[in-house]
Parts: structure tokens; sequence; C-alpha cells
């Protein structure tokens, strides 16, 4: 298995542009989960799916954040307008739930200037 | 709140020391899981190891294992026989149902 494939790799955006990220969980996962990581607040959960349907979004730090998963094999998330706080590594992971760790990703570096 | 606390910010050990990285929680309930992760200059997080709470025995990975004290909210992690490979960040990690909360990290240099 690939493992968690997210892309892009590296994103730099100007501020107001919209941003989609993107990924791709594990065969047979059932969850899958939106990390961010900053220095000031480590990593933090925006929103997580059980079987493509959003449980969680309670870390979406404002509407200008959108998840969607239209199937069990990819997700995204959406930032419009972006702003440079928003620059930060963001993780997608994914897992079979259980007593079993996330398996994640590599991680977008977004960068809004 | 279910909360993670790593209170060494950076930590040092000498090639083929061992070196422990501490980590405490704060929860009401009695059915978790801890994990810790290593995250090297590559960015990408690395499962290390993982304990579930209802288990008293100490789990252990190769050179890695942990000293789990439910009793005191404590899940440390030692590294024995330290490598140069061993450098990275490494998160303490808190999960309930699909409630994952990591702690801000302790950062592992490795000496030659």
């Amino acid at each position: 298995d690939a493992g968690v494939i997210q892309s892009p790799r590296h994103e730099v955006t100007e501020m107001g542009q919209e941003v989609t990220l993107r990924c791709k969980p594990i065969s047979g996962h059932d969850y899958l989960f939106w990390y961010r990581q900053t220095m000031m607040r480590g990593l933090e959960l925006l929103i997580y799916f059980n079987n493509n349907v959003p449980i969680d979004d309670s870390g979406m730090p404002e509407d200008r954040f959108s998840a969607k998963m239209p199937n069990a094999s990819f997700s995204t998330l959406k930032i419009q307008p972006s702003e440079p706080r928003d620059s930060a590594v963001y993780f997608c992971a994914s897992s079979y739930g259980g007593p079993m760790g996330y398996t994640f990703g590599s991680g977008t570096r977004l960068t809004v200037v | 709140a279910q909360t993670v606390t790593q209170s060494q910010p950076e930590m040092s050990v000498q090639e083929a020391e061992t070196v422990t990285l501490s980590c405490t929680y704060d929860t009401s309930e009695s059915d978790y899981y801890l994990f810790w992760y290593k995250q090297p200059p590559s960015r990408q997080m690395i499962l290390v190891i993982r304990q579930e709470a209802y288990k008293q025995q100490n789990a252990t990975e190769n050179r890695f294992s942990v000293n789990f004290q439910k009793a005191a909210k404590s899940f440390s992690l030692k590294i024995s026989d330290s490598q140069l490979g061993d450098a990275a960040m490494y998160f303490c990690a808190y999960r309930r149902n699909n409630d994952m909360r990591f702690g801000a990290g302790t950062r592992l240099t490795v000496k030659p």
C-alpha cells in the first residue's frame, strides 16, 4: 500500500486566493482526519469523516474552511479566501478506528503571502 | 477536555545511550489509547509505539519502550541504544474514540 497520499507537497498562494488540498486515504480505512500543524498551536484536529460522512468539524477555524469526502478514496480541504495566518502544514490521516493509531500523509506546507 | 503535556521542549542524548521523554495527560476516562509519534525533518508523522489503557503491561517495540503509569497519568518513552536516525520531534498523543490530542512535542538531538 502506498500509504496516505497528499497533494500538493508545497503550495504558495497569494492572500485572497482559493486553495485546495487533496488527500487519498489508505484503501479500506473508514476514518479520515484533517490536522493543521503550526509552531504556535501544534497539531490541531480540524475535521474528521467516518464512511465519507463528516462527523466532527468543530475544529474548523472559520467559514473560510470547508472539507469534503465525495468517496472513500478522496478528500479535499478548501480555504477560500486564504489569509496569511492560514500558513501551516496540513496533514491528512486515515485509520480503521479501534486501537490502532492513525497513518499520516506527508503533509502539505501552505504558505499564504 | 483532555490535554497532553510534554514538559521537555528539547532533549539531547549521546549516540548509543538511553534517553527518556516525558508525557503526562489529563482525563477522567478509563478507556483510551496512548501513542508516541516521531516526526523527522521530512515532516512525516511516524507511529513509534502505542499503549491501550486497559493493559498493565508496558508496550515495547525493539529499542523503544514505554513506562505507563495510569494512576499518575504518565506515559514516558524510553529510547535505548540511541541512533543518529532517532533525531526528530517526538509527539505524545492521547486518543479516546476518534478524538486524538497531541502534546507540543520534544525535539530530540542525538550527538555522535
